[in-house]
């Protein structure tokens, strides 16, 4: 069974600091990796998709890595603003159904 | 511009009466889910259709049910609500099930339980 960490749960930075969200998992058979970010009372967004075949993919001041032999992915945002308060959570999709297992999330404060 | 649209955003419900969960996308995507998530805790998927094949998740409770009348639709069915099912539930498409297709999310409908 697929298990999904991220750690921390919460992270508070002051404002144009780079930082790295990271998220860990225990099968590496899997499809993709997905990271999405959810601001409360919301759905989720998608930010970034990684191929298990990929090793990362950028967007804008967003980049995220995927190490799938070490069940490890990386969100790195680079200069953040306090519009980037959120939670971030990763989700992998696993190999077999397409299902795709949830970590908690990282919620994110950016302090101006 | 919503892609995947999930109404009403916010549904109370008295404990044990049925309630009806809806959405619909215009992306025209085979794969439809249904997540519930509760505070703070990550989605947890509740069943899937790839078209019109139905994919119930093992620890789904048997009082959840979905139906599927066309490709743009899909309702949640909460047969008998009790107090733990309060949480938001999200509903997600994807073109296909492969590796190359992204989920995309609705708003969500919080649901309430009294």
């Amino acid at each position: 069974k697929q298990e999904v960490t991220q750690i921390p749960a919460a992270l508070s930075v002051p404002e144009g600091e780079n930082l790295v969200l990271n998220c860990s998992f225990t099968d590496s058979a899997i499809y993709n990796l997905q990271w999405f970010r959810q601001d409360p009372g919301k759905g989720l967004t998608s930010l970034l998709l990684i191929q298990s075949s990929q090793r990362e993919q950028t967007s804008g001041r967003l980049n995220a890595s995927l190490d799938k032999s070490s069940g490890r992915s990386t969100l790195y945002i680079a200069a953040s603003q306090p519009g980037d308060s959120a939670t971030y959570l990763c989700a992998v999709r696993g190999a077999n159904a397409g299902k795709s297992t949830f970590g908690d999330g990282t919620t994110l404060t950016v302090k101006p | 511009d919503a892609m995947v649209i999930q109404n009403p955003r916010y549904q109370v419900t008295q404990f044990g009466k049925p309630v009806t969960l809806s959405c619909s996308q215009t992306l025209n995507h085979n794969v439809m889910y249904w997540y519930q998530q509760k505070s703070s805790q990550a989605p947890k998927l509740l069943f899937h259709y790839y078209d019109k094949d139905f994919n119930n998740e093992a620890d789904t409770p048997d009082n959840f049910q979905s139906r599927r009348p066309n490709t743009s639709f899909c309702f949640l069915d909460i047969r008998s609500p009790g107090l733990g099912d309060a949480a938001m539930y999200l509903c997600a498409t994807s073109r296909e099930k492969g590796a190359f297709q992204p989920q995309h999310f609705g708003d969500g409908t919080r649901l309430s339980i009294l």
